[in-house]
């Protein structure tokens, strides 16, 4: 597709069940970044990938998190017995070699 | 730890005024960027900034760089209702081949007739 793709775009979880979020990027971006935005609030840098491998995951706020692009395309973010807390807008974006990053329309997560 | 602050972070405006949004980040940052969020909508990339001194400008909206202040800016002229929207600066780190963005809380401008 033309942009990044996110899915679900909206995803309501019981608090304790596991979730899986998917990012689909620009064709041939070498980059993917995960972001994670509460409410009236700015992105916060959750995790990094360059192709497959990740190389930086500083941002993942707990070992529930966790996140794969196994053939250096599509990545999942897992979140695992999710709380309220991880109620939040997720952003992928995507970018290659140089400046600019593309963000995706998000999924927004609601646990309960 | 990288830390970017931004004010105002709400602003209502009438139409046809001018105004400044002020973006101010702790320690060395390689490029800076402005975006805008509409409701519900994922980020606009408005400005990406290089370098000290760069200026930027898109329409209404023109965005400056001072790197030794550690201050950008976003200067709206005239403003128009469709400018009302969220709009945050972020502080890139280059890492790997790509920016690590740091964001700050987001301006919300409201622009009213």
């Amino acid at each position: 597709g033309a942009g990044v793709s996110q899915s679900p775009r909206y995803k309501v979880a019981k608090r304790g069940q596991d979730v899986a979020l998917r990012c689909d990027p620009i064709s041939g971006h070498v980059s993917l970044f995960w972001y994670q935005q509460a409410l009236g609030q700015g992105p916060e840098f959750l995790t990094y990938f360059q192709n497959e491998a990740q190389l930086d995951k500083s941002g993942l706020p707990s070992d529930r998190f966790f996140a794969e692009r196994p053939e250096g395309s599509v990545s999942t973010l897992k979140i695992q017995r999710t709380q309220q807390e991880d109620s939040a807008v997720y952003l992928c974006a995507s970018s290659l070699v140089g400046v600019e990053a593309f963000f995706g329309q998000g999924t927004r997560l609601t646990v309960v | 730890e990288l830390k970017v602050e931004q004010n105002p972070l709400f602003l209502s405006m009438q139409e046809g005024k001018n105004y400044t949004i002020y973006c101010n980040y702790s320690t060395t940052s390689d490029r800076l960027y402005w975006y805008r969020q509409d409701p519900g909508k994922s980020l606009e990339s408005l400005f990406v900034l290089l370098s000290n001194g760069a200026v930027k400008q898109e329409g209404r909206l023109m965005a400056s760089l001072d790197t030794k202040a550690r201050l950008s800016t976003l200067h709206i002229t005239a403003a128009v209702h469709d400018l009302s929207a969220t709009y945050f600066c972020a502080a890139g780190k280059l890492t790997g081949t790509a920016s690590k963005l740091t964001f700050g809380t987001g301006t919300r401008l409201q622009v009213t007739l």
